[in-house]
């Protein structure tokens, strides 16, 4: 059974970065393809960007092209959302989430990360 | 980017009521649509993949169909445990995108 279990809350400064982490159990980080989504408050859900197994890269939402860095420390099965420039609307909470080839959802998800941007 | 319009943006039906929330994407998409249920203050749970498939250990009261533009999800008789927001996501090419959400109420 696979969990993930992310990094406690942040409170960043604009143009500060924040760094999430996402903890994998019960697999190893390498059989898993990992995305990340985030939700403001009181929006909808946002996908930022993913490791696509068919061609082993990590894609990025134009959106968050440049600013947003996804990688993985493979020796303690950790994920790894950086985001960079910092602005009060990158206010939200951010998802890791385990992307699953047999159905292509995203069929296990982190408990989420709650990033506030003020000054 | 591929552009989900889901409505309508909330509802509120009665217990045993069916409800259908629809999904249109801007531009064919196969049957490359997913459906997920978010609860206040919960992560999202995948529901529906592959436009119709149940994900397991999902009720048969949720279903999904349609293909190419249009999209359907129905909950055949609505109960309480079921209020939630619901999106759609496509995976049809390099950058996924989630509908805008449609918040199911009692009435």
């Amino acid at each position: 059974q696979v969990q993930l279990v992310q990094s406690g809350a942040e409170v960043k400064k604009p143009g500060a970065s924040v760094k999430v982490s996402c903890k994998v159990s019960g697999y190893t980080l390498t059989e898993l393809s990992m995305h990340w989504v985030r939700q403001a408050p009181g929006k909808g859900l946002e996908w930022m960007g993913g490791f696509d197994p068919e061609d082993g890269e990590t894609i990025y939402a134009q959106k968050f092209q440049g600013r947003v860095t996804m990688t993985e420390d493979t020796s303690t099965d950790t994920a790894y959302m950086e985001l960079s420039s910092l602005r009060s609307e990158d206010t939200a909470v951010y998802y890791c989430a385990k992307y699953s080839s047999s159905s292509s959802g995203l069929d296990v998800w982190g408990q989420g990360t709650t990033v506030t941007v003020s000054s | 980017d591929i552009q989900m319009t889901q409505s309508p943006s909330s509802l509120s039906a009665s217990v045993g009521d069916r409800v259908t929330i629809t999904c249109q994407a801007s531009q064919d998409i196969s049957n490359y649509l997913n459906w997920y249920q978010q609860k206040p203050g919960k992560a999202p749970k995948l529901l529906i993949y592959d436009a119709s498939n149940l994900e397991t250990g999902v009720p048969s009261r949720f279903s999904g169909s349609g293909s190419g533009t249009d999209f359907t999800f129905t909950i055949s008789s609505l109960q309480p445990e079921d209020i939630a927001t619901y999106y759609c996501q496509q995976y049809d090419n390099l950058s996924w995108t989630f509908g805008q959400g449609t918040k199911v109420e009692i009435k």
